[in-house]
């Protein structure tokens, strides 16, 4: 069945660092990929998606590029902010809108 | 458009009794699937309804069962409550059509005591 494996945190970095999170899929078919980002006590939103292979997603500063050769989706940021302290959630989804998520990575950016 | 809408906000039950979680969609969207959200976990999909049956159903015991109503809203029920429910109930609504984003309310947070 589908799985996505993200890395463990919690993440803490300075503001204004740079922001890798490590992403990698098990997936048949051609699945498509998110980003969804959880604020404390919120619900999940969507940061970015990409539906293909090659596709990059993009939003507020956050990109992931997907890559089939090496069932990745990563997420980077070039400069975080204290702003982006939140759970982040790498999903995919093989079919009929199911989504299958990773365990979460928290990001903590300090001053 | 008030986006996705779940009620309660948060809801405490003792073991053995049965939950009724409520969930308005999104404006437009005909599909909502139910996902469970352990503390420290990724949500863990339950089932989701289109045309008011259950079109696809993830490894959640028969005790979590729900409906999907004309106007496209939908409630998830859990009977016989274990400790093991507690967790964030997540809603999230979307067009029938296959990798379409999906929109997901605040949730429900469930205690069992």
């Amino acid at each position: 069945g589908n799985s996505v494996t993200q890395m463990e945190g919690p993440v803490t970095l300075s503001e204004e660092a740079f922001l890798t999170i490590n992403c990698t899929y098990t997936a048949t078919g051609y699945p498509s990929l998110f980003w969804y980002v959880q604020y404390p006590g919120e619900g999940l939103q969507l940061l970015l998606k990409a539906t293909k292979a090659d596709d990059k997603g993009s939003n507020k500063g956050f990109e992931a590029t997907y890559r089939k050769e090496t069932t990745s989706f990563h997420l980077e940021k070039g400069s975080v902010q204290v702003s982006d302290s939140a759970v982040y959630f790498c999903a995919l989804t093989g079919g009929g809108n199911k989504l299958t998520f990773g365990t979460g990575t928290q990001l903590k950016v300090e001053l | 458009d008030a986006g996705v809408t779940q009620s309660p906000t948060h809801l405490i039950k003792t073991r053995g009794q049965q939950v009724t979680l409520r969930c308005s969609p999104k404006s437009g969207h005909d599909t909502v699937s139910w996902y469970q959200q352990a503390l420290g976990q990724g949500p863990q999909f339950i089932f989701q309804y289109y045309e008011e049956e259950e079109r696809q159903r993830g490894n959640f015991p028969d005790r979590f069962s729900g409906h999907q109503f004309p106007n496209y809203s939908s409630e998830l029920n859990v009977n016989a409550l274990l400790l093991g429910d507690s967790a964030l109930y997540l809603c999230a609504s979307s067009f029938v059509l296959v990798n379409t984003e999906a929109f997901f309310g605040q949730g429900t947070r469930l205690t069992v005591v």
